[in-house]
């Protein structure tokens, strides 16, 4: 069964840093795109980040980038979301998903940054 | 980056059709997928590359597109569709972009 679970979320300061973790299993982990989604409160879906199964090749959106990082190790079939000075509007569920068309996702974990 | 616009709502009666539209610039190169959310829970991918539909999706969802207009249609909708739909694309660099959602009721 494919699984991912999100961990790492928390209760921060804006300014903070913090960094997430996606932990896949049920399926070949080194080969496939990890996406990175989030969902502040009472809002829509707004795609973070992605990064290529060998992990030479991300891509940010445009208000991201520069805060955030996104890494993996497939050794240990982990993801990671590195944000950095963090601000009151990056408070959402982060969701990380398998592949280009994240056909299977996380239950998300979620971030709150306090002012 | 790319923009991609959804109704905000969407209301059909029991066992009528739903469909859910989805306009972006850059839907005429890329495909486009549908994603269900029911309160509090995660998205569940109902169409991939247009109009594929995943094992385990009901055939009452299918998918369209054409141009700049993807579509997402629900035949025979029933009260466990109700749900937030989003559409979602990738734009030429490789970057990702969500609809604005679309709130289904089916009342």
């Amino acid at each position: 069964e494919v699984q991912l679970v999100e961990s790492g979320g928390g209760l921060v300061q804006a300014g903070g840093s913090l960094r997430l973790s996606c932990a896949g299993s049920g399926f070949y982990f080194g080969s496939y795109w990890i996406t990175w989604v989030r969902q502040a409160p009472g809002k829509g879906l707004e795609w973070v980040a992605n990064i290529k199964p060998d992990g030479l090749e991300t891509h940010y959106v445009d208000s991201l980038k520069g805060r955030f990082t996104v890494s993996r190790d497939n050794a240990k079939n982990t993801v990671y979301l590195q944000m950095n000075n963090l601000r009151v509007e990056d408070t959402a569920v982060y969701y990380c998903a398998r592949s280009f068309k994240c056909d299977y996702w996380g239950q998300g974990t979620r971030l709150t940054v306090s002012s | 980056s790319s923009e991609v616009t959804q109704p905000p709502s969407v209301s059909v009666s029991p066992g009528q059709t739903a469909r859910i539209t989805c306009f972006g610039d850059a839907l005429p190169k890329k495909y486009s997928n549908w994603y269900q959310q029911k309160s509090g829970q995660a998205p569940v991918l109902v169409i991939y590359e247009d109009n594929k539909r995943p094992s385990g999706i009901p055939e009452r969802f299918s998918g369209s597109s054409s141009g700049t207009l993807a579509t997402l249609t629900i035949s025979g909708a029933q009260v466990d569709d109700e749900a937030d739909y989003f559409c979602y694309s990738t734009d030429i660099s490789g970057v990702g972009v969500f609809g604005t959602g679309t709130t289904v009721t089916v009342l």
